[in-house]
């Protein structure tokens, strides 16, 4: 079946180093991108998104970055702290419906050492 | 009001128990969804509601029963369960247009979740 999967499940840095999360989707149909971020205890909140017509959008300390070519969606973040120390899902949406069944990736724990 | 709140936040149940979980949103969302997330694996969606009626069920066992009374909440009805369903539920609302440009915009909220435990 289709899905969404990422080149690496652990990520370490050190506080202050930027840190990029990798997704790759294998949906061609997929046109809208979420990234999500889960700490422990808590549900996924989000963090930034990105729509198939795009191939970049950032926010505050986050840029996402899309290439449709290869199927491929990151995450960078900038200036990585300590708090930003959880699991990051990305998640694809296929349009056509007027809400979306989000289909996630495995996630990739990002540890950030101070 | 930007929060999806969910009861309760733990639930340790028997396997012929029934227990509900809950579900508010105030953001006048009228898409809301139920997903299961076991540890350390991404939440799976289960069901879909929009605009209270289910939209979506992903094969889900009949001992899984979702109900929206009303457009800001949702239930899960538990019946039966077994050990292998004891999983974070988390719960989900968006906006639910009707067209495909509406749906460019439909950020799923998620609330923090109910860790159930089945004995």
């Amino acid at each position: 079946g289709e899905s969404v999967g990422l080149h690496l499940p652990t990520l370490s840095v050190q506080e202050g180093d930027n840190s990029i999360i990798n997704c790759a989707y294998s949906n061609s149909a997929s046109d809208y991108f979420i990234w999500y971020k889960q700490e422990s205890g808590k549900g996924p909140q989000f963090i930034i998104d990105i729509r198939s017509n795009m191939d970049k959008r950032q926010g505050q300390r986050v840029t996402v970055l899309l290439n449709k070519t290869v199927k491929h969606l990151s995450l960078q973040i900038a200036a990585t702290q300590p708090g930003d120390s959880a699991v990051y899902f990305c998640a694809e949406k296929v349009g056509g419906t007027s809400y979306g069944k989000l289909t996630f990736g495995q996630g990739t724990i990002l540890t950030v050492h101070p | 009001d930007t929060e999806v709140t969910q009861t309760p936040k733990h639930l340790v149940m028997g396997m012929t128990n029934k227990k509900s979980l809950k579900c508010e949103q105030h953001m006048g969302h009228r898409a809301m969804y139920w997903y299961k997330q076991k540890a350390k694996k991404p939440p799976e969606l289960m069901f879909v509601y929009s605009y209270e009626k289910l939209s979506i069920n992903e094969s889900v066992p009949s001992r899984f029963s979702p109900e929206c009374p009303n457009s800001s909440l949702l239930n899960l009805h538990l019946h039966a369960l077994q050990p292998e369903d004891s999983a974070l539920y988390l719960c989900a609302s968006s906006q639910a247009g009707r067209g495909l440009v509406d749906s460019l915009n439909n950020e799923q909220f998620f609330g923090p979740g109910t860790r159930l435990t089945v004995l």
